[in-house]
């Protein structure tokens, strides 16, 4: 079976311009999470997609946004790039992500490496 | 609300010693912990996971971890450490919505 995979896996942007960033989950795999990882901050949340639709959101200002489509492929897109945007992000799939109710295991993708200049 | 702490940024051991990597943990639930290793330019791989049932649990490559609710720990433990061990590890929490919450990492430097 096939992992995460994420393209591109490295980039190169601008302050100011803005950016996709994609991630095709498991097959099977209804939940994608976004994380952000600095070496300040560490590794944060973003968002996680579960059937098209945003159900859980971190703290990160509105330039950061994604969607998830009806193959459960998710893109996430940061406009107005900014220097601190830099960073390794990281996506990761699950059956069925967060419930409340029980655990799935979240499996992550090598990352997109972004560098903001 | 939920957080990890990671006693230790940098653990440092001979091969073939045990590994100890600590980590502590605040939660109003009864947490959900993992941990979690990121070899370098490779995405992060699931070691190990307490989700309620036994408290020792027993991962991947020879590591396990015991939860203790009393001193509200995690720690992380090998008997003996392999050259291939080096890398980041991390101590996570989940919320109840399953966001996963990370600890700041532990990097584990093995000597020859």
């Amino acid at each position: 079976k096939a992992g995460v995979t994420q393209t591109p896996r490295y980039l190169i942007k601008t302050r100011g311009q803005q950016v996709t960033l994609s991630c095709s989950p498991i097959s099977g795999h209804r939940s994608v999470s976004w994380y952000q990882q600095t070496p300040g901050q560490g590794l944060q949340f973003l968002f996680e997609y579960f059937s098209e639709t945003q159900r859980n959101k971190g703290n990160f200002p509105g330039r950061f946004s994604g969607r998830q489509f009806s193959n459960s492929r998710s893109e996430m897109n940061v406009s107005t790039l900014e220097l601190g945007d830099s960073a390794l992000y990281l996506c990761a799939s699950s059956l069925a992500g967060g419930t409340g109710q029980g655990w799935y295991e979240q499996y992550f993708g090598p990352g997109t490496r972004l560098t903001v200049t | 609300a939920q957080s990890v702490t990671q006693l230790d940024s940098h653990v440092s051991v001979s091969e073939g010693t045990p590994v100890l990597l600590r980590c502590n943990y605040s939660s109003s639930y009864s947490p959900s912990l993992f941990w979690y290793v990121q070899h370098p330019n490779k995405g992060l791989q699931l070691l190990l996971k307490y989700t309620s049932a036994a408290t020792l649990v027993k991962g991947i490559n020879g590591f396990e971890a015991e939860f203790k609710k009393s001193e509200t720990s995690f720690h992380l433990t090998k008997p003996s450490a392999h050259m291939s061990d080096a890398a980041e590890y991390f101590c996570v929490v989940s919320d109840p919505g399953g966001k996963l919450i990370f600890g700041q990492g532990t990097e584990l430097s093995v000597k020859p």
